[in-house]
């Protein structure tokens, strides 16, 4: 079945570490890389790590990405006010033949 | 800079048709494939399909749920991409992006440039 799996939501307080899962399958994430991209509100999504654990030019340290088997997982670290977005995972399927979101995990940062 | 600009919001009765656009700016535009990703209100990101650069044959691919009613085409010459959707139904309704996709296999994909979106409204 070709789904990534997102928890809904996540929290934690400024300064603090998160986490943020995905969970896919041997067809998408353990066969291909992963990406994440963050969608702050009211904006179109922004690549925020690719290739598992690379970050573009211009996206702080804070953020990594790592990929074990059929997982992969985002870090934030030092969270801040401005980090509250909506964060999606995304492979590539190769049983649909194209790329694979993830339903989203919503940080929210009290 | 790399730049894709969209044409603006739409609001279309079921069963028409409608087209939109995304014109690209600050690279070489006919390198590139170009993706669209929709996202309905309230909703996360779906893939819609895409189409490869010329030197790859300028062919599309399409998720499953969208083949037949959604189309992709581009013209270098213009550095556009266009996404046609016949017979529009409610469910269309979502804010359409069109993304760069940078990479040619699931070894090194991406999207790492996207538009600004493109409101599709689909009531009568």
């Amino acid at each position: 079945q070709s789904v990534l799996t997102q928890s809904p939501s996540v929290s934690g307080t400024a300064g603090q570490r998160v986490t943020i899962s995905c969970s896919g399958s041997r067809s998408n994430i353990r066969s291909n890389i992963v990406n994440w991209y963050q969608q702050l509100p009211g904006t179109a999504p922004k690549l925020l790590i690719y290739s598992n654990n690379q970050r573009p030019s211009g996206v702080p340290d804070r953020f990594s990405g790592s990929k074990s088997g059929t997982s992969a997982s985002l870090a934030i670290s030092g969270l801040q006010s401005e980090d509250e977005a909506d964060y999606y995972c995304a492979a590539w399927d190769d049983s649909l033949s194209g790329p694979l979101f993830g339903g989203g995990t919503k940080l929210t940062v009290l | 800079e790399v730049q894709l600009a969209q044409s603006g919001g739409i609001l279309e009765q079921p069963g028409r048709s409608l087209k939109i656009s995304c014109t690209g700016s600050g690279f070489n535009f006919g390198d590139f494939a170009i993706n669209w990703v929709r996202q309905a209100p309230g909703k996360g990101l779906e893939w819609v399909g895409f189409i490869r650069s010329q030197t790859y044959g300028g062919t599309t691919d399409y998720a499953a749920s969208m083949r037949g009613r959604f189309s992709i085409s581009r013209d270098d010459s213009k550095t556009t991409v266009y996404l046609q959707i016949k017979g529009l139904k409610s469910e269309d309704t979502a804010v359409y992006y069109c993304t760069r996709m940078s990479g040619t296999s699931g070894y090194d994909w991406a999207f790492d440039y996207w538009g600004q979106g493109t409101l599709v409204t689909v009531s009568a």
